[in-house]
């Protein structure tokens, strides 16, 4: 499929497990995003990446670990969650102006 | 300080009337986008319309427009003609400086938007 996808759309863990967030991209565009979307924050940038092995981190980075070695994908790993980490995470990327977004991963931590 | 305030946190309109949602940035570049994404209860964030900083004129799609104010610095959406499925959270965004930099977006905390029918 064309564009930008995520996965898994919903998950729950516990506290202290391991989690990786899945985001694919299909247009070879050089940047992309994860952001976290939680109430009255709008969105906040957790790490971006300009290029393949060419990541940094944004506003809200700890806790978490991104990879990317090659172009079209973009991990984010939570090495131990935490229940503050649950949110919405999307994934973006662009190649011009605009950011397209994925469609979003639903986190929860018990 | 806040680079994106969004002072509405919900705005109510009747169907077919036009409405504005406000957006203020706070910014030093000289470069700088501004963006407007919209987020209905289904969760997706979908692109609206850009306006760059050096745009002399406001940017419109379709029902629409950006009411940029440089000086005021303000980036305000206008959507004329209200349907009901304009129901919506609607964000505002900016990126600072151009090329060569790291394009990330900072985000405004969000309008509710609710058509009446």
């Amino acid at each position: 499929d064309a564009g930008i996808t995520q996965s898994p759309r919903y998950k729950i863990t516990e506290t202290g497990r391991q989690v990786t967030l899945m985001c694919h991209q299909t247009w070879s565009h050089s940047y992309m995003f994860w952001y976290r979307q939680d109430l009255g924050h709008g969105l906040r940038l957790i790490y971006y990446s300009a290029a393949a092995d060419i990541t940094d981190k944004g506003e809200v980075p700890d806790g978490y670990v991104v990879s990317r070695s090659k172009t079209e994908n973009f991990p984010l790993t939570l090495e131990s969650a935490t229940r503050s980490q649950t949110s919405v995470y999307f994934c973006a990327s662009t190649g011009g102006h605009e950011q397209y977004f994925g469609p979003g991963t639903r986190l929860t931590v018990t | 300080a806040q680079k994106i305030t969004q002072t509405q946190p919900g705005m109510f309109v009747q169907e077919k009337e036009a409405v504005t949602l406000d957006c203020t940035y706070d910014t030093s570049d000289q470069s700088y986008g501004l963006f407007w994404y919209k987020q209905p209860s289904s969760g997706e964030m979908i692109f609206l319309i850009y306006q760059g900083s050096y745009d002399e004129q406001n940017a419109t799609e379709g029902r629409y427009s950006l009411n940029f104010q440089k000086a005021r610095k303000s980036a305000n959406l206008v959507i004329s003609a209200s349907q009901l499925g304009d129901s919506a959270m609607y964000f505002c965004a900016m990126r600072e400086g151009y090329r060569g930099s790291a394009r990330q977006l900072t985000f405004g905390s969000g309008t509710q938007l609710t058509v009446l029918p």
